[in-house]
C-alpha cells in the first residue's frame, strides 16, 4: 500500500530535550515535505528536499533541522524544543514538487512543556 | 509571500445541502488543488487544476479554477455525514515551486 509513515504519531517531552520525528515513503517520490498545522493558520511548510542531499528552507523554519540521505527517508529535527513548537506536524511527498500533488502522512501530535 | 485567503472560515449545514467555498490569491497561480482532512487524519487530495477556467469534478465534488487565475471554487452538491472535515485550497505560481496552502474552512454537518 502506497502510503507516507510518521513516527511517533503523539508525543509530549520538555523544553530543551531533542527529538526527531520520522518521515518514510514507499512510492519513490523525489519530493518529500515538512508542515506544521496550527489553529487558524492552515499548513505552514517547515522545510522541504526536492531529492536526496537537496534541502531548503520553507516558511518556517526557525528551530528545526531536517536531513536526506536516503530518497525514502525524511526525518524532522528538534535539537531543542520550545513550547511555541507545541502543533500538529505533517510530512507528504510527491512523485516531483511541480505538480503539487502531495501525499500526506497521518500526523504527529507534539506537545512540548 | 503568497497569501491565500479561503472562506468562508467555518460551515455549519444540514445533510442534502449543497456547499460552496473559494479561495482567492493576491497573486496568478498556475495550479489550483483542493484537499481534504477527515478528524484525525493528514490532509487528501481532491482535485487538481491546471488550466485557468478549468471546471472539474469528482463525484459530488465540483471544483473551477478561476478565470483571472486568482481564485479557485469548490462546490460540494447534497452534503453527506462523511463530507465533515477542513477543506484546504493550495496554489503554486509561476517560475515559483512552492505550494502556499489556505487557512481552511471546516465544514460541520448539524443532524
Amino acid at each position: 500500500e502506497a502510503q507516507v509513515t510518521q513516527n511517533p504519531r503523539y508525543l509530549i517531552t520538555v523544553t530543551g530535550k531533542k527529538l526527531t520525528v520520522t518521515c518514510s515513503q514507499n512510492m519513490n517520490h523525489e519530493y518529500m515535505s515538512w508542515y506544521r498545522q496550527d489553529p487558524g493558520l492552515g499548513l505552514r511548510q517547515i522545510y522541504y528536499s526536492m531529492n536526496v542531499e537537496v534541502t531548503d528552507k520553507g516558511d518556517v523554519p526557525e528551530g528545526y533541522k531536517v536531513s536526506r540521505k536516503e530518497k525514502r527517508n525524511f526525518p524532522l529535527i528538534l535539537e531543542s524544543p520550545s513550547p511555541n513548537q507545541t502543533s500538529l506536524y505533517f510530512c507528504a511527498s510527491s512523485l516531483v514538487q511541480t505538480t503539487g500533488e502531495l501525499f500526506f502522512g497521518e500526523g504527529s501530535r507534539l506537545t512540548v512543556l | 509571500g503568497q497569501q491565500l485567503n479561503q472562506s468562508p472560515q467555518s460551515m455549519f449545514i444540514q445533510e442534502g445541502e449543497d456547499v460552496s467555498m473559494n479561495c482567492t490569491s493576491s497573486s496568478i497561480f498556475n495550479t489550483w488543488l483542493w484537499y481534504k482532512q477527515d478528524p484525525g487524519e493528514g490532509p487528501v487530495l481532491l482535485i487538481a487544476l491546471y488550466k485557468a477556467g478549468e471546471l472539474t469534478s469528482n463525484g459530488r465534488l465540483t471544483a473551477q479554477f478561476g478565470i483571472t487565475r486568482k481564485d479557485s471554487f469548490l462546490n460540494i452538491s447534497a452534503s453527506i455525514p462523511s463530507d465533515v472535515g477542513i477543506y484546504f485550497c493550495a496554489g503554486r505560481g509561476f517560475g515559483n515551486e512552492k505550494l502556499t496552502f489556505g487557512t481552511g474552512t471546516r465544514l460541520t454537518i448539524i443532524p
